[in-house]
């Protein structure tokens, strides 16, 4: 199966404070087909995850765009640039190219 | 608005089986993927399986002969059963959409299953 190490673990920030969480993966998430299935989720504390990023980089409907994915065969990014109070919760990275679909372990995004 | 939600017993006594049920508006479930994914005590993930718009099935092998997954599809309704239970199939179950290029990008509430005797 694919592992995929998302670090830090946690992550402090205060409000307004940029901050980046890295994803890793064990095999290159390019697709045979050319594209690259990994995604960025968020839980927030009481709710089901929902879909920030898809596809890399590409921005869900209704996120604001200070959200933001970059990343390219085992090394994405999923990057804040202004943290506000509605975005504390866990982030998840998952994949969609190999089967079995795999997730992140987590980052839980805390106020400093 | 694609709204799913889960339903189904908190309470499943080792050995036992686990039946889930996933209800989802305003999309048909003959189109996309239909998925349950299960949240463990802590922050670990786990992809479980899911049903085609076709009726096909994919399971994560980690569960092995355990999982099936169904549907109705006059009622726009899959399932989800998990035989044999231990404790460590405790976690929340979710049941969600996946969309190839999007992935999960409508999920149920979720449903907290304990299993104890």
């Amino acid at each position: 199966d694919v592992v995929l190490t998302q670090t830090p673990p946690t992550l402090s920030a205060t409000i307004g404070q940029s901050v980046s969480i890295s994803c890793r993966s064990s095999q290159s998430l390019l697709h045979s087909n050319g594209n690259t299935y990994l995604h960025w989720l968020l839980q927030r504390p009481g709710q089901s995850p929902q879909l920030l990023i898809y596809s890399v980089s590409r921005l869900e409907s209704g996120v604001p765009n200070r959200f933001s994915g970059s990343g390219s065969g085992t090394d994405f990014t999923l990057k804040i640039s202004g943290v506000e109070a509605e975005d504390l919760g866990v982030y998840y990275c998952v994949q969609g190219t190999h089967a079995p679909w795999t997730f992140g372990g987590g980052t839980k995004l805390e106020l400093k | 608005e694609v709204q799913l939600q889960e339903s189904g017993p908190g309470l499943v006594k080792p050995s036992q089986s686990l039946s889930l049920t996933c209800s989802v508006t305003g999309y048909s479930i003959t189109s996309n993927y239909w998925g349950w994914i299960r949240k463990f005590p802590g922050n670990k993930m786990e992809w479980m399986g899911y049903i085609s718009y076709s009726g096909s099935t994919s399971y994560n092998p980690s569960l092995k002969s355990r999982i099936s997954i169904t549907r109705d599809t006059s009622k726009n309704q899959f399932f989800l059963q998990l035989n044999s239970v231990t404790t460590e199939d405790t976690a929340t179950y979710y049941c969600a959409r996946y969309e190839r290029h999007r992935g999960f990008d409508y999920w149920g509430q979720g449903v907290m299953v304990t299993v104890s005797s």
